[in-house]
């Protein structure tokens, strides 16, 4: 059973909908984040939520990207109104430790196709 | 500044050994990280190295670490059908972010 569930795995849009990317994790963590990766490049980091608030996100998490912890368990992205270039896999993450050392735990990933 | 740079293709036989190279460029990471993705999975931990070590072995893979040239290697031994992914590496910009490269997709062919 994975640790931690993302989903849709796979979704399709039309440009300017808004769409909600939701993540579950097994056990209970304080710190996730959402890490993207388009096609062919780098794994970004999107934004780190630390007790129920942002710690910190990158300059590609403008104003059209939120997340939240609605219930205290989902954790969710949402992008407003979405754009071509947000077409691209969208990996939720939590922190633990191994030995020491801070580790990510990524979920498969949610595909976003923007039309 | 954060910048994970890696060379994108890795064909091997199998049998052989699989050398991954990484440089990086934040010298304050404390940890620096492998990480493997298979066809429609997400990132999986593979090994990570401490700062103050130089190398660390976990039975096939071996981590080589150069902090004077910020460089870092993943060696796998005796390269494997099932070793066909992307490897990542990574390096912590502080405590709680990894910094990810593009990815290194390594081809095992028979």
């Amino acid at each position: 059973e994975p640790e931690v569930t993302q989903t849709p795995s796979h979704q399709v849009t039309q440009m300017g909908q808004e769409v909600i990317l939701r993540c579950v994790p097994i056990s209970n963590h304080l710190y996730f984040y959402w890490y993207r990766q388009i096609l062919g490049q780098k794994v970004e980091f999107l934004v780190s939520f630390y007790n129920n608030e942002i710690s910190e996100k990158s300059e590609i998490f403008d104003d059209q990207f939120s997340v939240e912890r609605p219930d205290g368990s989902n954790f969710t992205l949402k992008i407003r109104s979405t754009k071509l270039e947000d077409s691209a896999m969208y990996f939720c993450a939590f922190l633990g430790v191994s030995s020491g050392a801070n580790v990510l735990t990524f979920g498969a990933g949610s595909r976003l196709t923007v039309l | 500044g954060e910048d994970v740079e890696q060379s994108l293709f890795l064909s091997v036989r199998e049998g052989d050994s699989s050398v991954i190279n990484c440089t990086y460029t934040d010298s304050s990471s404390t940890y620096l990280y492998w990480y493997k993705q298979e066809p429609g999975a997400g990132l999986q931990l593979l090994t990570y190295i401490f700062s103050n070590m130089d190398m660390k072995q976990d039975q096939r893979l071996t981590v080589l670490l150069n902090k004077k040239d910020k460089h870092l290697s993943l060696r796998i031994a005796d390269t494997q059908t099932g070793d066909s992914a992307i490897y990542f590496c990574a390096e912590t910009p502080n405590d709680y972010k990894l910094s990810f490269g593009a990815g290194t997709t390594v081809t095992v062919r028979a």
